[in-house]
């Protein structure tokens, strides 16, 4: 299975939103609606942050919203606060009990 | 608390082999199916091996296929990892994962440990 497609970065400064987009295929991304979003501070396990495309774990602020069309998802963060500034990774099922994670988004606060 | 901690080998030479374990607690492993996620040096995250719940369905991705067997030990509390035929390219930190059934996201991650891959 191919990485799926992220931007290898973006910012914002505090307070605005800033959106990072994941672009699979239809054996993945568009295949299914398994699409889970997960951030990673330096020498920090990755922390999942968005499941099933959309929805949030307990504990994740309402600033991050995921969402899906065709075979390209999304992860938009809004409010954008200094803690946020760190690599964002999508994740997806391919099927046969196969997972593909994108290349990762490094996200800059100003 | 869910604890999942790694361990085995941090330096193989090239063509060798690693088993990795991961310990895990805090929560009723039998129910859950298990991954190994790892993270070369400065790249991200790559999709290894998973694990159904009751060890009936396994899979190795295509980087790994033919080198890798997953296994767990439901009695023990344990996830394995072995690899073969190692290459610098294996070089990772490699990730112990549990996955949670009904969203399936990769909810818990463990510490991580670090296998390298050099003569």
């Amino acid at each position: 299975q191919s990485a799926l497609t992220q931007p290898r970065s973006v910012s914002g400064s505090p307070g605005q939103s800033v959106t990072i987009s994941c672009t699979g295929t239809s054996s993945d991304v568009g295949g299914y609606n398994y699409v889970s979003w997960y951030q990673q501070h330096p020498g920090k396990a990755p922390k999942l942050m968005i499941h099933e495309v959309s929805k949030r774990p307990s504990g994740v602020p309402d600033r991050f919203s995921g969402s899906k069309s065709d075979s390209t998802a999304s992860l938009t963060i809004s409010g954008l606060q200094a803690e946020d500034e760190a690599d964002y990774y999508c994740c997806s099922y391919a099927g046969g009990y196969s997972w593909v994670f994108g290349g990762g988004t490094k996200l800059t606060v100003l | 608390e869910v604890q999942l901690v790694e361990s085995g080998e941090d330096l193989v030479q090239p063509g060798g082999s690693l088993r990795l374990s991961c310990s895990a607690s805090g929560f009723t492993f039998s129910s859950y199916a298990m991954h190994w996620v790892r993270q070369a040096p400065g790249k991200g995250l790559e999709y290894v091996s998973g694990i159904s719940s009751d060890g009936s369905t396994t899979y190795c991705a295509d980087s790994v296929k033919g080198r890798c067997t997953i296994s767990r030990d439901n009695s023990k509390n344990m996830l394995f990892l072995q690899m073969s035929s190692l290459r610098p390219e294996d070089t990772a930190v490699y990730y112990c994962v549990k996955r949670q059934m009904a969203t399936n996201g990769f909810d818990q991650w463990g510490q991580g440990t670090l296998v390298s891959v050099s003569s």
